[in-house]
């Protein structure tokens, strides 16, 4: 059965960094590209960057909302994706759900349960 | 970017009642568009992949259509565990989108 698992939510203070952990299970994760998709409280749901699997490069995109202050990374020995979020944003407050991207990176098939950030002073 | 407009953002139903929701690309997407189901405090569910192909397990009373801008996602036969929130979603060179969302309450 495949399980996303995501850590590290909590309140942190605008201009302040946190770093997400998606903890992955059931699948082999070095073959799937990754990726971090947002839900601001009440509103519908933001992508936010996927990373590929090292087979592609293990490059990564992001929107532009969060392009060069968010980075994804990913531990194929330990079966985990980060995010590494800096110089937050009270906009940046959302729950932040990790997914697998299916077939030809088009669509995510698999969601964790979510992790929610909440960037205030 | 390509932007997702959802329609409506939301329908009353009744259980048993057909429903369609439709989504509109501002520009073509080919057949590079997925739908989800969201309920309430739970992360979304994928329904459709590639416009019309079923996702494993989902019932078959779901099912889309659509192709380049236009796409709708149908429900045959309403079901009471069916009132949700269902978001489309399209991928385009490696970016991705979702449309706004459309809630079906219970008329």
């Amino acid at each position: 059965e495949v399980q996303l698992v995501e850590s590290g939510g909590g309140l942190v203070q605008p201009g302040r960094s946190l770093r997400l952990s998606c903890t992955a299970s059931g699948f082999t994760f070095g073959d799937y590209a990754m990726s971090w998709v947002r839900q601001a409280p009440g509103k519908g749901l933001e992508w936010v960057g996927f990373i590929r699997s090292k087979a592609y490069g293990g490059t990564t995109e992001y929107a532009a909302s969060v392009k060069g202050r968010f980075t994804i990374s990913r531990d194929d020995s330990k079966s985990i994706a980060y995010l590494q979020m800096n110089s937050l944003k009270t906009e940046d407050t959302a729950v932040y759900y990790c997914t697998r991207l299916g077939q030809l990176w088009t669509y995510f098939d698999y969601w964790g349960q979510g992790t929610l950030v909440t960037v205030s002073s | 970017d390509i932007q997702m407009t959802q329609s409506p953002s939301s329908v009353s139903a009744s259980v048993g009642d057909r429903v369609t929701i439709t989504c509109r690309a501002s520009q073509g997407i080919s057949s590079w568009l997925a739908w989800y189901q969201q309920k309430p405090g739970k992360a979304p569910k994928l329904l459709i992949y590639a416009a019309s192909s079923l996702q494993s397990g989902v019932p078959s009373r779901f099912s889309g259509s659509g192709s380049g801008t236009d796409f709708t996602l149908t429900i045959s036969s309403l079901q009471p565990e069916d009132f949700a929130t269902y978001y489309c979603q399209q991928a385009n060179s490696f970016l991705f989108t979702f449309g706004g969302g459309t809630k079906v309450e219970i008329k």
